[in-house]
């Protein structure tokens, strides 16, 4: 079946790198995505990455993709307070165009 | 820009009303959907709409209904609300033929 697994919760210091995991199950996804949910907001897409590439750098943002142990990452370099949020993985199996989420990552940027 | 609205940020109803839910989005997209988010459990697909009056379950379909009378506007209605269904609610919009998603900013609704 369907199925994203994400860690609840990640806390780091202001400046460190930020490493969130995400695996999925469904290995037909075109694309993956990451999106960023601030307090009492909606979800914002962050980054995404097609299933044929291996890594995608976006500013302080990279993506890392693992096809064969299904996992996804994205580090965010030099983490700033504005940074805490939770975090989204999600998938599209086959041509459904239905988004499967995990459960999401808070992350705590201490000063 | 993607611009998808939510008619209201917050809501509190009580036990047995009817509740509707408005999205707009103005950027012309065929699809769009409506999920609800809950702590631990991320967002869960409630319906999503390909076209004008076409309508599709999602994975947790229960106690809710949808409508689609205009290709900009999707409808949540909630004939009956009760005190499970307090939750987080967000519409998403999409281009037909495109995977990428964008969200509203949520309508946060509280049944007592």
């Amino acid at each position: 079946g369907e199925d994203v697994e994400q860690s609840l919760f990640l806390s780091v210091r202001e400046g460190d790198s930020s490493v969130i995991n995400c695996t999925y199950t469904d290995s037909s996804s075109t694309y993956l995505y990451w999106y960023k949910q601030e307090p009492g907001a909606g979800l914002q897409l962050l980054t995404y990455i097609f299933s044929n590439m291996d890594m995608k750098q976006d500013q302080r943002l990279t993506v890392l993709l693992n096809k064969k142990d299904k996992h996804l990452s994205l580090r965010i370099a030099d983490t700033q307070t504005g940074d805490s949020a939770i975090y989204f993985c999600a998938e599209v199996p086959g041509n459904t165009g239905k988004l499967i989420f995990g459960q999401g990552t808070t992350l705590q940027v201490k000063p | 820009d993607v611009k998808v609205t939510q008619s209201s940020r917050y809501l509190v109803k009580r036990t047995g009303e009817k509740v509707f839910l408005e999205c707009v989005q103005d950027m012309d997209h065929e699809n769009m959907f409506w999920y609800r988010q809950d702590p631990g459990l991320g967002l869960r697909l409630i319906y999503f709409s390909y076209d004008v009056k076409m309508k599709e379950k999602g994975d947790i379909p229960e106690g809710y209904s949808v409508s689609r009378e205009k290709k900009e506007r999707f409808s949540l209605i909630l004939e009956s609300a009760s005190t499970n269904q307090t939750s987080m609610y967000l519409c998403a919009s999409r281009s037909q033929g495109f995977e990428t998603q964008y969200f509203g900013p949520g309508t946060r609704l509280l049944v007592l």
